[in-house]
């Protein structure tokens, strides 16, 4: 089984700063892992993934995300926020191996990105 | 190129009734699955359709129970309604030769009073 803890539930920031969002997961295999990002009243979009090979990941709006095996983490970076990036984050595991566990996601329990000017 | 699209948006419903979500997958895609998020929540696995059956179940009672229909589309029932059912209900689908990207539609809002 797996699980995911995220790490914050709110990060307030100014706009134009840094901001990592912290995310860990624990399972006994090897899992895809993923970031989706909610705006208000809306469903979820894929912001980025890390199935295999480089382990930095990059979307095309500027965030990045490493995964690091040794400690469990797949923490969410932007170098630079805008207001725009107000939303809901939630990290996401799912099982690499088990073809049978296609579409099955063990979310975390979000994280409230929220940017002042 | 249509993404996921779920139907109704919104919807209200009485303690004890019934309800039945819609869900069209994304062109090409195959498998279906279905999660509920209750607010101030992460999405909650309920189950997977597949070749119209289903294929896995997360921690969800009876009440909830579903179908997919040959052109991959699918339905979310939930019988006798309790307030706690309350929730954003969000399908996704992918392609399960292919399975590790998954789209999610706008979801359905269910309020049940």
């Amino acid at each position: 089984a797996q699980s995911v803890t995220q790490l914050d539930s709110q990060v307030p920031v100014f706009e134009e700063a840094p901001v990592e969002l912290r995310c860990n997961y624990s399972s006994s295999v090897s899992v895809y892992l993923f970031w989706y990002v909610q705006y208000p009243n809306q469903g979820l979009q894929l912001l980025l993934k890390y199935l295999s090979g480089s382990t930095l990941v990059k979307s095309i709006n500027g965030f990045e995300a490493e995964f690091n095996k040794s400690q469990t983490s797949f923490h969410l970076r932007k170098p630079s926020v805008h207001i725009s990036d107000t939303a809901e984050y939630f990290c996401a595991v799912s099982d690499q191996k088990d073809s049978s566990n296609t579409g099955k996601l063990i979310f975390g329990q979000g994280t409230t990105l929220q940017v002042k000017p | 190129d249509a993404g996921v699209t779920q139907s109704p948006t919104h919807l209200i419903k009485t303690r004890g009734q019934q309800v039945t979500l819609r869900c069209s997958p994304k062109s090409g895609h195959d498998t279906v699955s279905w999660y509920q998020q209750a607010l101030g929540q992460g999405p909650q696995f309920i189950f997977q359709y597949y070749e119209e059956e289903e294929r896995q179940r997360g921690n969800f009672p009876d009440r909830f129970s579903g179908h997919q229909f040959p052109n991959y589309s699918s339905e979310l029932n939930v019988n006798a309604l309790l307030l706690g059912d309350s929730a954003l209900y969000l399908c996704a689908s992918s392609l399960r030769s292919a399975g590790n990207t998954i789209y999610f539609g706008e979801g359905s809002w269910l309020t049940v009073v």
